[in-house]
């Protein structure tokens, strides 16, 4: 089946810091990956995607980068702000048998000092 | 347009009640899809419906019933709510399923004493 593990949380930055998040994913066919942002009292929001071999990913100063070889999507930003506070998803879709079901990381919690 | 809207935003209900969580979309997406989110373990896929008529099971549906009679509309029922339900609920919905990027709700905050 499809799983998507997360790095531990939470984690704490100070403003301007940068960030890694790691993802690594394990699926059943070729996946597309995405990482999705929740602000505090608010729904998802897609942040980026890729969904090939070496695609980069990058939204709102953000990157990840689909790398096969290694099963993973890391989440970076070179300079946080504490607007980037925040509980970050990582996730995956496929094909198939899997057709539309989001496979979700567990999420990790961002806060940004100043 | 609004996107993917939920109601009710906080509900508590009492074990052995029964509820219905609205999700409406004005996006004429064919895909929708209804998640839980539990502390730890990200979001888990309870129903999801690929059209009008059509609606299936996804990872964990014990408890819950859905029904799709409109593009807009997909309500998840809770026949008989346990405490195992206390959890925050989220609609979602895409393009077309497969790997269209699903738009989520803003979600239904659900505690059952």
């Amino acid at each position: 089946g499809n799983s998507v593990t997360q790095m531990e949380g939470p984690v704490t930055l100070s403003e301007e810091a940068f960030l890694t998040i790691n993802c690594t994913y394990t699926a059943t066919g070729y996946p597309s990956l995405f990482w999705y942002v929740q602000y505090p009292g608010e729904g998802l929001q897609l942040l980026l995607k890729a969904t090939k071999a070496d695609d980069k990913g990058s939204n709102k100063g953000f990157e990840a980068t689909y790398r096969k070889e290694t099963t993973s999507f890391h989440l970076e930003k070179g300079s946080v702000q504490v607007s980037d506070s925040a509980v970050y998803f990582c996730a995956l879709i496929t094909g198939g048998t899997s057709y539309g079901k989001l496979t979700f990381g567990q999420g990790t919690i961002l806060t940004v000092h100043p | 347009n609004a996107g993917v809207t939920q109601t009710p935003k906080f509900q508590v209900l009492k074990t052995g009640q029964s509820m219905t969580l609205q999700c409406a979309q004005d996006m004429n997406h064919e895909y929708m899809s209804w998640y839980r989110q539990d502390p730890g373990m990200g979001l888990r896929l309870i129903h999801y419906s690929v059209g009008a008529g059509i609606t299936d099971q996804g990872e964990v549906p014990n408890g819950y019933n859905v029904s799709r009679s409109t593009t807009e509309d997909f309500p998840l029922r809770l026949l008989s709510a346990a405490p195992s339900q206390t959890s925050v609920y989220f609609c979602a919905s895409s393009q077309g399923g497969g790997r269209d990027t699903q738009y989520f709700g803003p979600g239904t905050r659900l505690t059952v004493l």
